[in-house]
């Protein structure tokens, strides 16, 4: 089955330690973002990537990284820097058709992945 | 700059009675799509509609019906005869032609009452 998958669904970490976040689509997207959402914040972009090897901020980029080296993952890092890391993290992938940006497009969800710091 | 507003933080309705929900959005560009997505209790958010800002026509699919108004940049959604499995968090979402971001609403939350 086509689809994006997410791991872990749930994720614990200590303050002050990094952690990676997995995305994964079979679905040949050229497009792959990573949203945050809070109680009541709706989804929130931290990054964005169109195309291998290159990748964007979103609105809320600081304490996050990501790499795109393989067309079919686009991995999060929670990075010690991040505030308030304790939040549902939802990955998402579209397609990008011939002469159009990949917003024109619809974006297939990820199961999300639940983090929580302690 | 883009905006989306669903004023509707969460609505309870018993089952079986219509709904509808509203999505306010905001935009300087004469191209845009505008989007339904629905969050079950599982988190994945699922792709309902897309609708560029040049089709005008209401759309029915189902149970679900779209509105699309340009002259009070609405675009709201409707579910008719409403039933248990529709209780959610319904997203509306907007993305400017020549940007590659979508922007979100922040959701309204939908209690179907059996």
């Amino acid at each position: 089955d086509g689809g994006i998958t997410q791991s872990p669904k749930y994720l614990f970490r200590k303050e002050g330690q990094n952690v990676t976040l997995s995305c994964e689509q079979n679905l040949n997207h050229d497009a792959m973002y990573w949203y945050r959402q809070d109680p009541g914040q709706g989804l929130r972009l931290i990054y964005y990537s169109q195309i291998v090897n290159d990748f964007q901020k979103g609105d809320i980029a600081e304490g996050y990284s990501v790499s795109r080296e393989k067309k079919e993952s686009f991995p999060l890092t929670v990075t010690s820097a991040q505030k308030n890391p304790t939040a549902f993290y939802l990955c998402a992938s579209s397609i990008i058709g011939t002469g159009r940006l990949a917003a024109d497009n619809e974006q297939f969800f990820g199961p999300g992945t639940r983090l929580t710091v302690l | 700059a883009q905006k989306v507003t669903q004023a509707q933080t969460e609505i309870s309705v018993v089952e079986k009675e219509d709904v509808t929900l509203d999505c306010v959005y905001e935009t300087r560009d004469t191209t845009y799509y505008l989007f339904w997505y629905k969050q079950p209790p599982s988190g994945e958010l699922v792709f309902l509609i897309r609708r560029n800002s040049f089709d005008e026509q209401n759309e029915i699919s189902g149970r679900y019906s779209w509105n699309f108004q340009k002259s009070t940049s609405s675009f709201n959604f409707t579910i008719t005869a409403s039933q248990v499995v529709d209780s959610a968090v319904y997203f509306c979402a907007l993305s400017e032609a020549g940007d590659d971001k979508i922007i979100f609403g922040k959701g309204t939350r939908l209690h179907i009452l059996p």
